[in-house]
This record gives structure tokens, C-alpha cells and sequence, in this order.
């Protein structure tokens, strides 16, 4: 079954407490994306990954960091948590860069920053 | 900057009764707007991909238009497995060049009641 998993899917951790929330997906895609949901401001990218190695910054990066060292994964770093990072986290994937394809969205991932 | 304005916020309708949800654009250049459904605790679903203006796209009962500055989601006769919330967001050619970024809206919270 062609999808996007993340886990975990719930989260609950401690402010400055490192933490990486994994994105992978079984579809050969090219183009991944993370993008965070708070009420009333929509989806927002955080960063964005055209191919293995090549990442780059979305709207809001400050606080995130990722890899792409392989083509399926491409993991979520917070290096030093915050409360304001508190928020519902989705990673989505496409086919290539370049076209025109509709992207895939993993479960979410819901992360609280106490 | 691209911008997605989407309205109403929240939809109730009863079970058979049609409505149409609005979704009002600005982008430099656009490549694609695109639908997705969204139910609680879920990550989007992809619906429609609509390219330009006057292109119509049809899936059981939704029906996606476009023109230069706004989409429409006509729901026909709806079902209460209809409820979820509609997002919209639009791709920009000139403004994420190299970027599949994906501006969304805030979206629609649709209620059909049985």
C-alpha cells in the first residue's frame, strides 16, 4: 500500500529536550515536505527536500532541522524544543520536483512541549 | 505572497441539502489549486487538481470550478460521511520555482447532519 508514515504519532516532551519525529514513505518520490497545522493559520512548511541531499527552507524553519540522506526518509529535528512548537506536524511527499503532482500526507504527528 | 482566503469557516447542512464552498486566491503565476478533504485526527487527502480557468473536475458528489481568482466545492446532495474540513491550496509558478510548496487556506468545517 503506497503511503507516508510518521512516528510517532503522539508526543509529549520536556522544553530543550531534543527530540526527531520520522518521515518515511514507499512511493519513490523525490519531492518531501514537512508542514505544521495550528488553528487558525493553516498549513505552514517548514522545510522541504527536492531529492536525497538537497534540502531547503519553508516559511517557517527556525527552531527545525532535517536530513535526506536516503530517498524514503526524511526526519524532523528539534534540536532544543520549545512550547511554541507545540503543534500538529504533517509530512507529505511528490512525486518529482518540478511537475506538476498532487502530494501524499502522512497521519500527523502531534507534539506538546511542556 | 501567495494567499488562500476560504469561507465560510464552518458549514452545517442537512443531509441532501447542496451547498458550494468558496475558496479566493492571489498567486504570481498559477501552476495549480488543489482540494483536499481532512477529517479529525488525519492528515489531507487529496481530491482535485485544477489548472486554469473555466476547468470543472467532478468525484461522486463534489464538483471543483475554477476561475482567475477563486474555486468553488459544490457538494451535491451531501451525506453526513461528507463532514470533514475542505482545504484549499494553491501552487505558484513564479513564487515557489523549485519549490512544491503548497499555500493552504485555513478551510471549511463541514457538518451534514442526518
Amino acid at each position: 500500500e503506497a503511503q507516508v508514515t510518521q512516528n510517532p504519532r503522539y508526543l509529549i516532551t520536556v522544553t530543550g529536550k531534543k527530540l526527531t519525529v520520522t518521515c518515511s514513505q514507499n512511493m519513490n518520490h523525490e519531492y518531501m515536505s514537512w508542514y505544521r497545522q495550528d488553528p487558525g493559520l493553516g498549513l505552514r512548511q517548514i522545510y522541504y527536500s527536492m531529492n536525497v541531499e538537497v534540502t531547503d527552507k519553508g516559511d517557517v524553519p527556525e527552531g527545525y532541522k532535517v536530513s535526506r540522506k536516503e530517498k524514503r526518509n526524511f526526519p524532523l529535528i528539534l534540536e532544543s524544543p520549545s512550547p511554541n512548537q507545540t503543534s500538529l506536524y504533517f509530512c507529505a511527499s511528490s512525486f518529482t520536483a518540478g511537475g506538476l503532482y498532487e502530494q501524499y500526507f502522512g497521519p500527523g504527528t502531534r507534539l506538546t512541549v511542556t | 505572497e501567495d494567499q488562500v482566503t476560504q469561507s465560510p469557516e464552518a458549514l452545517r447542512l442537512q443531509e441532501g441539502e447542496s451547498s458550494s464552498l468558496n475558496c479566493s486566491y492571489t498567486v504570481s503565476g498559477l501552476r495549480g489549486l488543489f482540494w483536499y478533504r481532512q477529517d479529525p485526527g488525519k492528515g489531507p487527502e487529496f481530491l482535485f487538481t485544477l489548472y486554469s480557468a473555466g476547468e470543472e473536475k467532478e468525484k461522486e458528489r463534489l464538483k471543483a470550478t475554477l476561475t482567475k481568482k477563486e474555486s468553488f466545492l459544490h457538494i451535491t446532495a451531501p451525506k453526513p460521511e461528507d463532514s470533514a474540513t475542505y482545504l484549499c491550496a494553491v501552487q505558484g509558478f513564479i513564487s515557489n520555482f523549485g519549490n512544491e510548496k503548497l499555500t493552504f487556506g485555513t478551510g471549511t468545517r463541514l457538518t451534514i447532519i442526518p
